[in-house]
Parts: C-alpha cells; structure tokens; sequence
C-alpha cells in the first residue's frame, strides 16, 4: 500500500498570506494524485487533479504542483473561507489512499 | 447537475446488519465508479472500496475486505450503490461517504456523508 505523507498537519496562518502544503508518497506515483478540501460538517470538494489540474470551479488562487513522490498545493492570497482541512490522494495503485490531512486555521 | 444523495443517518446496536445508501443523478450511472470512503470521528479519510455499475466490478481495500466486514454493491435501475455489513462493530462507528470516481482516479463529486453509529 503507497503511503501518502502531508505536512505540516496544521498550520495556523493570515488572510493573504501564501500557504503551501506538501504531500510525499512512499513510491513514485506519477501525476496520479489529486487534492481535497474539507470544511468543518461538510463534504469533501475536489480541488486538484492530476497534480496540476484545477477542478472546474475552483478559485484560481488554488495550484498544484509535482510528480513522482512529492507534490503541492498552493493557495495563494489566503481567504477567510479556505479554513479547512485539505487532503491529497493517490490512485496510482490499489489500494488508494489518502493523506492524514493538513488542517488549515486562518487567524 | 451532478449529484449524489446518501441515505440518513442510522444508530445500531453491535452485531446488526446495516445497509446504506447512495444514489447518483444527472449522469450516467453506469459508466462511473463509485467509491465508499471511511471518516472516522476526529480522523482522516480512509479508501474502502469501489464498484463499477456497468458490470459490478468491485474492488477493496485490504483494510476493509474479509469475513464480517463490508460489501459494496449496486442498483442500476435506480442508479444506487449500497454499502453494508452483516455485523456491526462499536468501531464501524464513523461518517461514510459515497463519492464518483472519474476514470477511476480522482472522487469528482461527493455525497453529503451518512453517520453510522454503532453503540450498546
């Protein structure tokens, strides 16, 4: 089973700020890896695909960077609203797997 | 408009069956995965399984495949994917979401999430 690493798992952090996420894998998986956000009592929303792909309707401020066995997402100009809990994913090979989550706070 | 709709909330005790549900609209059920993902209480997101509703190919986590623990299932005549256990555990205990799995790589879209609780 590929294990998904993220860092940090929180991070407290201000509005406009840049904030980057890390998510490494425990073997190369390509560009097989997409990224989540979830808010606190919601569904997950798909930000990412494909590393670097944006989601349709996802604000531009979100980004995604990497292949092989380390990835990023980016979210550039922080809003009050991107607190949440944000996840990558692999689906390279079964089983998939997620990440432990990066939990996001805004100040 | 893509959508995926879960079954309400279920309390049982330890050692009940339980079946849940998920049912997709505003596409084509059947040439879609459907994916079940575990949440539990304070955790991450956990990768159970999958089904493919035009042929019922399904695939498990190791975590989640065996005796007494859960199966994944479908419906195509009313676009519905189940998932259920014969015996309940207190550490089924968890939110479950149904999500699409486009291509069979990323979860597109996602249902609202059914809590299952498993309490004496």
């Amino acid at each position: 089973e590929i294990v998904l690493t993220q860092s940090p798992d929180f991070q407290s952090v201000t509005p406009k700020e840049k904030v980057t996420i890390t998510c490494r894998a425990s073997q190369s998986i390509g560009s097989s890896l997409h990224w989540y956000q979830q808010k606190p009592d919601q569904s997950q929303k798909l930000l990412i695909k494909y590393a670097s792909q944006s989601f349709s309707g996802v604000p531009s401020r979100f980004s995604g960077s990497g292949s092989g066995t380390d990835f990023t997402l980016t979210i550039n100009s922080l809003e009050a609203e991107d607190a949440a809990t944000y996840y990558c994913h692999q689906s390279s090979r079964l089983p998939h797997t997620f990440g432990q989550g990066t939990k996001l706070e805004i100040k | 408009e893509v959508q995926l709709v879960q079954s309400g909330a279920e309390v049982k005790k330890p050692g009940e069956s339980l079946k849940i549900s998920c049912k997709g609209s505003g596409y084509s059920f059947t040439n879609y995965w459907i994916g079940w993902v575990r949440q539990m209480p304070g955790k991450g997101l956990e990768w159970m399984g999958i089904i493919y509703p035009g042929d019922s190919d399904t695939r498990y986590s190791p975590s989640f495949q065996g005796q007494g623990q859960v199966t994944i299932s479908a419906d195509n005549s009313i676009s519905t994917a189940y998932l259920q256990w014969s015996s309940l555990k207190a550490s089924d205990t968890a939110m479950y979401y149904c999500a699409r799995h486009e291509e069979g790589d990323q979860f597109d879209y996602w249902g609202q999430g059914t809590l299952v609780t498993v309490s004496s």
